[in-house]
């Protein structure tokens, strides 16, 4: 069963530090997506990367955020200044081009602001 | 604010018995939906999906979809302790569009 890899698995910063979490997609994928959750609370949409370029972001991805596909395999979320309330997993999730196929989501991230 | 809601639960059934769980969602626009099952402390797993009113089924899974009262259920059949989880409900509008998920029911199956 293919797997979407994320790294780190746990991570702890530093209020106002940068953070970059890194996701590997199933290989033939083509669409990209960060979300977050929150301990106790739903998932939420970040962003949406599709052909290199972000095709949708939520309100909660502000300027302190950026994505990108550096490399053609890796896909990334910075956080430039991080703040307490960044304090969640962040999940990357990927998806085929046809049909209607769900979103493979990877293991994710624990992300602590202390 | 497009909203997906669920009860959060936790719904406990014994073990053998059909599990339901069920949810609405506010956006018409929304057209396929999506069942996640989320272990404590792991990222959520696909369960199936449904875009067409009626039934689909998968094994001890029934998803149920009704576009007109913007309803979509999950059904467990023979529930397992291993079933237990909280089962995240998602709707999207188009393909490669973002998932907006519900905040998940809690099931519990006593064995």
């Amino acid at each position: 069963e293919p797997e979407v890899t994320q790294t780190p698995s746990h991570q702890v910063t530093q209020m106002g530090q940068e953070v970059i979490l890194r996701c590997v997609p199933i290989s033939n994928h083509l669409y990209f997506y960060w979300y977050r959750q929150i301990l106790g609370q739903k998932v939420e949409f970040l962003v949406s990367f599709y052909n290199n370029e972000i095709s949708e972001k939520s309100e909660i991805f502000d300027d302190q955020f950026s994505v990108e596909r550096p490399d053609g395999s890796n896909f990334t979320l910075k956080i430039r200044s991080t703040k307490l309330e960044d304090s969640a997993m962040y999940f990357c999730a990927t998806r085929g081009e046809t049909g209607v196929a769900g979103y493979t989501f990877g293991s994710g991230t624990r992300l602590t602001v202390v | 604010q497009k909203e997906v809601e669920q009860n959060s639960g936790p719904l406990s059934v014994p073990e053998g018995a059909i599990a339901s769980l069920n949810c609405t969602y506010s956006d018409r626009g929304s057209q396929s939906f999506f069942w996640y099952r989320q272990y404590s402390g792991k990222s959520p797993e696909l369960i199936m999906f449904i875009y067409s009113n009626g039934d689909k089924e998968d094994g001890r899974f029934t998803a149920q979809l009704n576009k007109a009262s913007q309803y979509v259920s999950l059904l467990i059949r023979d529930s397992q302790p291993s079933d237990s989880a909280t089962y995240l409900c998602a709707a999207r509008r188009n393909q490669g569009g973002k998932l907006i998920f519900g905040q998940g029911t809690e099931l519990s199956v006593k064995p």
